[in-house]
């Protein structure tokens, strides 16, 4: 197995720029997260699915859209990039509770 | 929001110290969980305690979870180099959601 599996590893945009970061898992879990992490401020949740065309908002969702059309897939969309986010961005999956995250897109918008 | 506190932001610690990260909920918790984070890594689930006045042992860890299901502890007895790392508590208040602690960075001074 794979686990959860993260692209790009890095990115860099420009302001106003839209992107698509990947995440996927072979786990089979229902469960899958998006979050950002800045220094200081541990995890934040952006986004997040309990299964397959159920979506719903995190604490910090403004800015990023998500879709969930298969159990594997995860996809964030960012909409007009901002400096504001610049981060490193972790999607996780969990079956139970555990949650297993993936190696993570270390983010700059410029 | 829901927070959770955790203290202290930093610890630097002689190798062969003790080691203790506290979280803190103004409101009851239906479970909290533990991670860790290597530098430069994702974040790895360590454990989940659910009961009141739980506490559980991984060899040189030990985690509590508080009588009042308000506050949680990982303490690690006489630090190696390879616990270095930020370690994270993450709490749930009744849902799927997990709301992550600000963490508590570990380095070793060998």
């Amino acid at each position: 197995n794979a686990g959860v599996t993260q692209t790009p590893k890095f990115q860099v945009l420009k302001t106003g720029q839209s992107m698509t970061l990947q995440c996927a898992q072979d786990m089979n879990h229902e469960y899958m997260s998006w979050y950002r992490q800045d220094p200081g401020m541990g995890l934040r949740l952006i986004h997040y699915s309990v299964g397959a065309g159920i979506t719903d908002q995190g604490e910090v969702p403004n800015g990023y859209n998500v879709s969930r059309s298969t159990t594997e897939d995860f996809p964030l969309r960012l909409l007009s990039a901002a400096p504001s986010q610049t981060s490193v961005y972790f999607c996780a999956s969990s079956y139970f509770y555990e949650q297993y995250f993936g190696p993570g897109t270390r983010l700059t918008v410029t | 929001g829901q927070q959770v506190m955790q203290i202290p932001q930093y610890q630097h610690v002689q190798e062969g110290e003790d080691f203790t990260t506290y979280c803190n909920s103004s409101t009851t918790l239906s479970n909290i969980q533990w991670y860790k984070q290597r530098p430069g890594g994702h974040p790895v689930f360590l454990i989940q305690l659910v009961k009141s006045g739980e506490v559980k042992k991984q060899k040189r860890l030990t985690f509590q979870f508080g009588e009042a299901k308000k506050n949680s502890s990982l303490h690690i007895t006489a630090t190696q180099t390879t616990d270095v790392g930020t370690y994270f508590c993450a709490a749930s208040f009744g849902n799927e959601k997990l709301t992550f602690g600000t963490g508590t960075r570990l380095t070793i001074i060998p």
